[in-house]
């Protein structure tokens, strides 16, 4: 049982490229969520999915575009990397009871030049 | 949601019992407290979660006073393979998308 799969696991990019980070949950999961974190500042919400076809923005979402692909797989896309950017990126996901528990993946460490 | 307050880091030897501590002051009722652990290079992963009294686990118990401002979380006879940042998270019904990770506890275990 895999449960989050994200990937790749390291990318460095130069300032204006693009990239997409895939992430795919094998637990039948409704929710998923991505989250950056830098250092001294915990994790942070960038977009949100309550389900396939819907997505919602988080504390960050500029600069950031995501793509509910399906029930397992939700992509997140930064179109012009910036410096900013730099950061490890964590895909979760849960299930839609109340107050269930995150189930994180092992991230994407994110370097823009 | 309820903001958190807990110390920025700690040092325990192995074999001890480890208590952190979490002020959440304006918590709500439908309020969970709720605890992630996090390791180098990895997700951050779901501990424990509690309304109130206390809740055990095979991993650790949390504790929630009857005020429920604050929670403790416990962990008995720790290793080295402890050391890790703790997060306390107060969970609202329904807003997942407003879960607010701090900077954590960084827990060092001693040999």
């Amino acid at each position: 049982n895999a449960g989050v799969t994200q990937t790749p696991k390291f990318q460095v990019l130069k300032t204006g490229q693009s990239m997409t980070l895939q992430c795919a949950q094998d637990m039948n999961h409704n929710s998923m969520y991505w989250y950056r974190q830098d250092p001294g500042m915990g994790l942070r919400l960038i977009y949100y999915s309550a389900s396939e076809g819907t997505t919602d923005k988080g504390e960050v979402p500029n600069g950031y575009n995501v793509s509910r692909l399906n029930k397992r797989e939700f992509s997140l896309r930064l179109e012009s990397a910036a410096p900013s950017q730099t950061s490890v990126y964590f895909c979760a996901s849960s299930e839609d009871r109340v107050y269930s528990p995150l189930h994180f993946g092992n991230g994407t460490r994110l370097t823009v030049t | 949601l309820a903001k958190t307050t807990q110390p920025i880091s700690m040092d325990s030897y192995e074999g001890q019992e480890v208590n952190i501590t979490c002020s959440h002051n304006n918590i709500a009722t439908n309020d969970y407290i709720t605890w992630y652990q996090q390791f180098p290079s990895q997700g951050p992963r779901f501990i424990i979660q509690g309304y109130k009294t206390k809740v055990t686990n095979e991993v650790a118990s949390l504790f929630i006073p009857a005020d429920r401002k604050s929670s403790t979380l416990s962990l008995p006879r720790v290793s080295l393979s402890d050391t890790a940042v703790y997060y306390c998270l107060v969970v609202r019904r329904g807003s997942a998308r407003q879960l607010t990770f701090g900077s954590g506890t960084q827990l060092t275990v001693l040999p």
